[in-house]
């Protein structure tokens, strides 16, 4: 089993959609926890932080649940613009460090 | 402004050479990385350097070589021993290594064999 799974996807939705992902990780000694975003052949950009109470900023909102061991990323009010590969991150924390990628998960907003 | 600048973005090398890939980050960070991507994939890790003068290996080290002489710089060197080295790589930073902060990326060099 991987170490942090993400569905593929694509995950076509129409404008004004909402959408969620999830991402699950399988060590539970897993500390903190990232979402990027990666346009076609560009770097991932930090989206946002995802912490134990959940956040929010704007239109996104980063969800954490332990005890099933996922994220969430869900995102309101889709726009053509939010069209990319969502990653997940985790920073694994147990003897040595490790920080650890998604393989992302294909969002198409479509008009 | 602060960033990580990778080059060159494009880059091409024929059979049996060896390349060097720049990265340089003004952010003051300790910590950096280098990933490869390859189409439709995830990020593998090559190497990353906890702090100047150190560097561990990746999951893929095999082929490649870093250096750490100075806190900003943190060069990859594709030899010819990497015989698939088409793939887009990416350097990383992060204020430390084994501190819960995120990785920021520069804008990656794309390598392809002639």
């Amino acid at each position: 089993r991987k170490e942090v799974e993400q569905d593929p996807g694509p995950f076509n939705v129409p404008e004004g959609a909402t959408v969620a992902f999830n991402c699950t990780y399988s060590n539970s000694a897993s500390q903190s926890f990232f979402w990027y975003r990666q346009d076609c052949r560009k770097e991932p950009k930090l989206l946002m932080s995802v912490y134990s109470s959940g956040n929010e900023d704007g239109r996104f909102t980063a969800q954490l649940n332990r005890a099933s061991q996922y994220i969430s990323l869900l995102i309101r009010d889709s726009k053509l613009s939010d069209s990319a590969t969502y990653l997940c991150a985790v920073n694994i924390t147990s003897g040595t460090y490790k920080y650890i990628f998604g393989t992302g998960t294909r969002l198409k907003v479509l008009a | 402004d602060g960033g990580i600048t990778q080059s060159p973005k494009y880059l091409f090398r024929k059979e049996g050479q060896n390349v060097t890939l720049s990265c340089e980050q003004n952010l003051n960070h300790d910590a950096m990385y280098w990933y490869r991507q390859d189409p439709g994939q995830g990020l593998r890790l090559i190497y990353y350097s906890q702090i100047v003068n150190d560097f561990q290996k990746g999951d893929i080290a095999e082929g490649y070589s870093v250096s750490r002489e100075k806190k900003e710089s943190f060069p990859l060197t594709v030899t010819s021993a990497q015989k698939n080295p088409t793939a887009f790589y990416l350097c990383a930073s992060s204020i430390d290594h084994g501190r819960e902060q995120p990785q920021h990326f520069g804008d990656g060099t794309r390598l392809s064999i002639l």
